[in-house]
């Protein structure tokens, strides 16, 4: 069964230090996305990203935030300078397709604790 | 952004027994609904959907019935057995909105063996 990667599962960080998450979303899939989870709370759309660009994104996604696909395989999202409330779940996910009949496949998750 | 809700945090079900999870919706442009479960330290799993323009879907133990009139859908799980214990999320996408999906807060489902 094909598996959307994330790497690293854990990251610890001083607050105002970039971080960058990484991703290795299913090859053959063309749609791809960020979501987070603060503790206890629900899962928050962050960004979505089609043909080499950002398709669509949330009032979270703001300008410390970017994604980037730098290779064709690795699907990476950058934080420039981490705040307190950036600790939180962060979900890569992939699609096929925009249609929903499938949804999304998502990865294990990274947690980022911002310290 | 409350499009999606959930308002059950939590359900405790007999094994053998059926778990109806609830969901409500107040975006009357969503086109796909969505049931995702997700177990601790994993990433939400897709198990479900139906579009906007049907009213129930059926794959295997999992119904999703859709009432549109209502904004209302519900996800059954029959029989409902220990390894159905998860988190279970409604979600919701709208083909105008872009490439996105709106996840509601989840209710955790517990199977009772």
């Amino acid at each position: 069964e094909p598996e959307v990667t994330q790497t690293p599962s854990h990251q610890v960080t001083q607050m105002g230090q970039e971080v960058i998450l990484r991703c290795v979303p299913i090859s053959n899939h063309l749609y791809f996305y960020w979501y987070r989870q603060i503790l206890g709370q629900k899962v928050e759309f962050l960004v979505s990203f089609y043909n080499n660009e950002i398709s669509e994104k949330s009032e979270i996604f703001d300008d410390q935030f970017s994604v980037e696909r730098p290779d064709g395989s690795n699907f990476t999202l950058k934080i420039r300078s981490t705040k307190l409330e950036d600790s939180a779940m962060y979900f890569c996910a992939s699609s096929v397709s925009q249609g929903m009949n499938y949804g999304y496949t998502f990865g294990s998750g990274t947690r980022l604790t911002v310290v | 952004d409350q499009q999606v809700k959930q308002n059950s945090p939590s359900l405790s079900v007999q094994e053998g027994r059926i778990s109806i999870l609830n969901c409500d919706y107040t975006n009357s442009m969503f086109d796909y609904f969505l049931w995702y479960k997700k177990y601790p330290a994993e990433g939400p799993t897709f198990l479900i959907s139906i579009s906007s323009i049907k009213d129930k879907n059926e794959d295997g133990r999992f119904t999703v019935f859709l009432n549109k009139s209502a904004k209302h859908l519900s996800l059954h799980i029959v029989p409902s057995q220990p390894g159905d214990s998860a988190v279970y999320f409604c979600a919701a996408s709208a083909i105008r909105g872009g490439f996105k999906t709106i996840f509601g807060a989840g209710t955790r489902l517990f199977v009772k063996a």
